[in-house]
């Protein structure tokens, strides 16, 4: 069973940083691009980028590039979110998906919320 | 970038009726298109990918149809289940993006 298991959500203060994680099981990780999506209170959802199988190609949301690094540890079958420069903007829910063109399986979420 | 519009914003229908929710790309996405289903409080569950394949465990009663830049979702006989939030999302060109929506709820 494909599990995605994300952590690290939480209250963070403007400004600060912060960086998430999912956990996966139940295929093997480092034959498949990875992403993140996340999407805000009572919004929709948000293409965040995304990772292929060994690091070389990351794709991003231009709005998102210089404040978001996703990476991954394929021997720790873990993908990362690093965020900096945190604004209120960026309080939402943050998903993991493993991407097969399209997100075919998603994690459960971690809800991120920056205030002072 | 690509821009999704999805219509309508919300829809209300009966038990039984069929409904259609409606996705333009603001380009030709060549079917690069996926549905998903997000009900209260869980994440988003794919459906529909390539424009008209069914997910594995995706109940009949959805499909999925279009080409070029206009794409619909269509279920037939609905269920009270059927209940939530669709999204249509284009994976053709980076940055990927989505539509901004349609809420269901029973009439």
């Amino acid at each position: 069973e494909v599990k995605l298991v994300e952590s690290g959500g939480g209250l963070v203060q403007p400004g600060r940083s912060l960086k998430l994680s999912c956990a996966a099981s139940g295929f093997s990780f480092n034959d498949y691009w990875m992403g993140w999506v996340r999407q805000a209170p009572g919004k929709g959802l948000e293409w965040i980028g995304e990772i292929n199988q060994d690091s070389s190609t990351i794709n991003y949301t231009p709005s998102l590039k210089d404040k978001f690094t996703i990476s991954r540890d394929n021997a720790q079958n873990t993908l990362y979110l690093q965020m900096s420069k945190l604004g209120s903007e960026d309080t939402a829910i943050y998903y993991c998906a493993r991407s097969d063109g399209p997100f075919a399986y998603w994690g459960q979420g971690t809800l991120v919320t920056v205030s002072s | 970038d690509i821009q999704m519009t999805q219509s309508p914003a919300s829809l209300s229908a009966s038990l039984g009726e069929t409904v259609t929710i409606e996705c333009r790309a603001s380009e030709d996405i060549y079917n690069g298109l996926a549905w998903y289903q997000q009900k209260p409080g869980k994440s988003p569950q794919l459906l529909i990918y390539n424009a008209n394949s069914l997910h594995t465990g995706v109940p009949s009663r959805f499909s999925g149809s279009g080409s070029g830049t206009q794409y619909s979702l269509k279920i037939n006989s609905l269920q009270s289940e059927d209940v939530a939030s669709y999204f249509c999302q284009q994976y053709y060109d980076y940055p990927y993006t989505f539509g901004a929506g349609t809420k269901l709820e029973l009439k």
